[in-house]
């Protein structure tokens, strides 16, 4: 079935340190995007790409980075940068990156700050 | 610029009773909206969508939207309520990239 990975599901980190998310994609989708969710904010965009080797920054890019190598995939670095990096993250895709595509999410990865 | 208001951050409910969640928009365009769901610690799944036609939009699970221009809303409704509809439902907004509400909490309770 088609649909979109994310992985790891639940990841610890230690302050100072840098980690990645992975979000893989089989939908052959245009558009990928990276949305951050803390209880009671909604999602909030942090990255998105449209085409291989471009991407543009979401409303909170400080402290993350990204790369968009393959059509497939579009892995998000939440460096030692971002000050408040516990949060469920949520990767999703779109056949273009126009407004009435429908975003297709995959199930989330929950980052902790220990 | 877009954005989305969603008047009520939690909404309890009794099982088979109605229910409306409220969303109210705000776009410089011609909008495309959407409600979607999600379950605890899962992502989002769409309920329903409004791009043109019909301002009364059905959805999945028993869900509908009616789109009042006038107004700048797009309220959620169902006429009667399960245990599994406990969710939290996010209205969107989109003229390109979507932008997305706090979310509403439905609490159904037997």
């Amino acid at each position: 079935d088609g649909g979109i990975t994310q992985s790891p599901k639940y990841l610890f980190r230690k302050e100072g340190q840098n980690v990645t998310l992975s979000c893989e994609q089989n939908l052959n989708h245009d558009a990928m995007y990276w949305y951050r969710q803390d209880p009671g904010q909604g999602l909030r965009l942090i990255y998105y790409s449209q085409i291989v080797n471009d991407f543009q920054k979401g409303d909170i890019a400080e402290g993350y980075s990204v790369s968009r190598e393959k059509k497939e995939s579009f892995p998000l670095t939440v460096t030692s940068a971002q000050k408040n990096p516990t949060a469920f993250y949520l990767c999703a895709s779109s056949i273009m990156g126009s407004g009435a595509n429908v975003l297709t999410f995959g199930a989330g990865s929950r980052l902790t700050v220990l | 610029a877009q954005s989305v208001t969603q008047l009520d951050s939690q909404v309890p409910v009794f099982e088979e009773a109605p229910v409306e969640l409220r969303c109210n928009y705000s776009s410089s365009v011609s909008v495309y909206l959407f409600w979607y769901v999600q379950y605890p610690n899962q992502g989002l799944q769409l309920l329903l969508k409004y791009l043109s036609g019909s301002t009364l939009v059905k959805g999945i699970n028993g869900f509908e939207a009616e789109f009042n221009k006038s107004q700048t809303s797009f309220h959620l409704r169902k006429p009667s309520v399960h245990i599994s509809d406990t969710a939290e439902y996010f209205c969107a907004v989109s003229e390109g990239v979507m932008v997305f509400g706090a979310g509403t909490i439905l609490r159904v309770k037997s």
